[in-house]
């Protein structure tokens, strides 16, 4: 079966760096997505890798290695409003998104 | 970047009718639209996908009848949750893909059936 796992909740401190990680089996693979959703919004893009290495972007850098099923995403300099949910997805060989159930981030002052 | 508009963003119904969710690209033409359900605390469920001019593709579990999707054009596709129940009530979103990549989910729709 098709699998993304990642944890359900993590803690950082305002100003920190903080990793979430994602790990998936999926029958295919055409890309993997970072979504970040706040309580009561749609998910909103994040970022795009589809080859091994990092995808740098402002703050938000993620990571990916096809080989290893693996995928993270690194938050830098933490804000409160980095306080969400952060979606995992994995575009499978029919195009699919399958999705991860998400990890809370609480970030503390 | 690719703007997709959903509406309404709040809607409250009797048990029994029906409601529309439309959901818009605005700058592009989509070809493919996804329609996703999400339950409070968990990942967003795909319900159906929709292609211009076809007949939607439902997922396992999903009730077509109940859960009507219409794609009349590239630009609209729209969802109607017909004879409501309060079960029904959930965050309904869509999602526009661009090319390979499907990035860009509308405001969603919270359905609250009493």
């Amino acid at each position: 079966g098709q699998n993304i796992d990642q944890p359900t909740e993590m803690t950082a401190t305002e100003g920190a760096i903080v990793q979430i990680n994602c790990t998936y089996q999926t029958s295919g693979f055409n890309g993997l997505f970072w979504y970040q959703q706040h309580a009561g919004e749609a998910p909103t893009f994040l970022s795009y890798n589809v080859l091994d290495g990092l995808e740098e972007k402002g703050r938000f850098s993620s990571f990916l290695s096809r080989s290893k099923g693996y995928s993270y995403l690194l938050l830098k300099e933490l804000q409160m409003k980095d306080s969400a949910s952060y979606l995992c997805a994995v575009m499978d060989s029919n195009y699919q998104l399958i999705w991860g159930a998400g990890t809370k981030l609480i970030i503390k002052p | 970047g690719a703007v997709v508009s959903q509406h309404p963003s709040r809607v409250i119904c009797k048990s029994g009718t029906s409601v529309k969710i439309e959901c818009r690209s605005l700058d592009f033409q989509a070809t493919t639209m996804f329609w996703y359900r999400q339950f409070p605390k968990q990942s967003l469920m795909l319900m159906a996908t929709s292609n211009e001019g076809s007949k939607a593709t439902y997922e396992q579990g999903v009730e077509k009848d109940k859960f009507l999707i219409n794609h009349a054009s590239l630009t609209l596709s729209t969802l109607t949750v017909t004879s409501a129940h309060p079960e029904d009530s959930s965050f309904y979103i869509c999602s526009a893909r661009t090319g390979v990549t499907e990035a860009f989910f509308g405001q969603g729709t919270r359905l609250t059936v009493v």
